[in-house]
């Protein structure tokens, strides 16, 4: 299984909602990422778990708290949003965090919506 | 600081024409550069990094360091090239995160 999956492919929630997005790999990878890319935009980084411990936190929102309950799992766990929060969130995943030969694969993205 | 700069947002051609996607970083160290390509409602996926100097899809990019350029071109352009390209930098030594650039996207016109 050489894929990043994540589920689901579409989440509608309200602000007082609680969600959680998902994100699972089985290519052995110790380096778990979660962007947020809004329309027409790049991919930012959010998060990124090494050797399932957070090791970057780009000053993300306590309403959006991750969690990597084992090395092939990623959750986002979502609380409280606003409506700007409303983007697609991509899961990615690399065999490691540094070194050469890194490359990061990619999941299709969960699409937020947050009304 | 560290930045990524793709100064296109569209670039247009005719199928056959030759195609070169700017992308200019600005970074004091030795970063690890990647182009990245998203097709129309797939992943985004890996198209080339600068360490292994190959060509996908006949695509190159050169790493060139005095100018902090990092260009993907290619010679013929196909109309199933039209999709959304990011040039990405990961600073050396980081904990693997990518700095993107906002994106070029290229149309190939038959």
């Amino acid at each position: 299984d050489t894929e990043v999956t994540q589920t689901p492919k579409h989440l509608v929630m309200g602000m007082t909602n609680k969600k959680s997005l998902k994100c699972e790999q089985h290519m052995g990878h110790r380096a778990m990422y979660w962007y947020k890319q809004k329309a027409k935009k790049p991919p930012e980084l959010m998060f990124v778990y090494s050797y399932e411990k957070l090791s970057i936190n780009e000053s993300v929102p306590s309403r959006f708290s991750p969690e990597c309950p084992n090395s092939s799992l990623l959750n986002l766990h979502l609380h409280a949003l606003q409506p700007e929060d409303s983007a697609l969130y991509l899961c990615a995943s690399s065999p490691r965090t540094s070194g050469f030969n890194n490359e990061q694969f990619f999941g299709p993205g969960t699409r937020l919506t947050v009304l | 600081a560290q930045r990524v700069t793709q100064p296109e947002k569209l670039l247009s051609v005719f199928k056959g024409a030759p195609v070169e996607l700017k992308c200019n970083y600005s970074y004091s160290g030795s970063p690890e550069l990647f182009w990245y390509v998203q097709y129309s409602r797939q992943r985004l996926q890996l198209l080339l990094r600068h360490i292994s100097r190959e060509s996908i899809k006949g695509f190159t990019a050169d790493l060139n360091k005095g100018e902090t350029s990092f260009h993907l071109k290619k010679p013929f352009a196909q109309e199933e090239d039209s999709a959304m390209y990011y040039c990405a930098l990961r600073p050396g030594g980081s904990q693997g995160n990518l700095i993107f650039g906002k994106g070029t996207k290229l149309s190939v016109k038959p």
